[in-house]
């Protein structure tokens, strides 16, 4: 049973425009949501989160929304540029709950950046 | 070097085979987990630990044993391979809600 997904397992942007990545999530008990970048033969790379208290983060090309109503996350890329081509995971966590920092992971999404 | 590293990067190895891949993290993080990634699952937590000598199961434990005597190292051991166990496997650590990823070790078991 999901309880993250990501329903687009692939994503073609041209350059300069915004990439969307989206996320869902079915446990309300999820408070802290995290997006990491993965190249091929490297480990995930943090990018951005946000807090269930919020309900936009920004950190210079990245921003995150959370619609905690809709239980949907997404990730907006803007401008795109060819070196952010790598797959996106989308991921959760349940602090209050006491899970022992465990995250929970969607499959991710392959976003291509095209010049 | 700072930062997360794991050791070897790639490994071949035959059924029923003891394998142990090394963890080793500078920062002094008191969370560390081991992952395994595979084509349609994502990432899947196989052990993760709180503390030095202080572990618990993820959710695919099965075949593997871990242990934490230091706070920087966290090895995981396949007590005797199978086929199943081809695989990414990932450490990490975590200082609180982020982990922070190593490269990863590519295991073939033939």
């Amino acid at each position: 049973d999901q309880q993250v997904k990501q329903n687009s397992p692939s994503l073609s942007v041209q350059e300069g425009r915004i990439s969307i990545l989206n996320c869902d999530y079915t446990n309300s008990m999820f408070d802290y949501f995290l997006w990491y970048k993965k190249y091929p033969a490297e480990g995930p790379t943090f990018l951005i989160s946000i807090s269930s208290i919020k309900d936009k983060n920004e950190d210079g090309r990245f921003t995150v929304f959370l619609n905690k109503s809709a239980k949907h996350l997404s990730l907006h890329i803007v401008p795109s540029q060819p070196g952010d081509s790598a797959v996106y995971f989308c991921a959760a966590s349940a602090n209050n709950a006491g899970n022992n920092r465990k995250l929970i992971w969607g499959l991710g999404t392959s976003l291509a950046v095209n010049p | 070097d700072a930062g997360i590293t794991q050791s070897p990067r790639y490994k071949i190895t035959e059924t029923g085979r003891q394998v142990t891949l090394m963890c080793h993290q500078t920062w002094s993080h008191s969370y560390m987990f081991w992952y395994r990634q595979d084509l349609g699952h994502g990432l899947r937590l196989i052990y993760y630990s709180a503390a030095a000598d202080i572990t618990d199961k993820g959710e695919v434990p099965d075949g593997y044993v871990v242990s934490r005597s230091k706070t920087e190292n966290f090895p995981l051991t396949l007590e005797s391979a199978t086929r199943s166990q081809t695989s990414v496997y990932f450490c990490a650590s975590s200082p609180y809600n982020e982990q922070f990823f190593g490269p990863g070790t590519r295991l073939t078991v033939l």
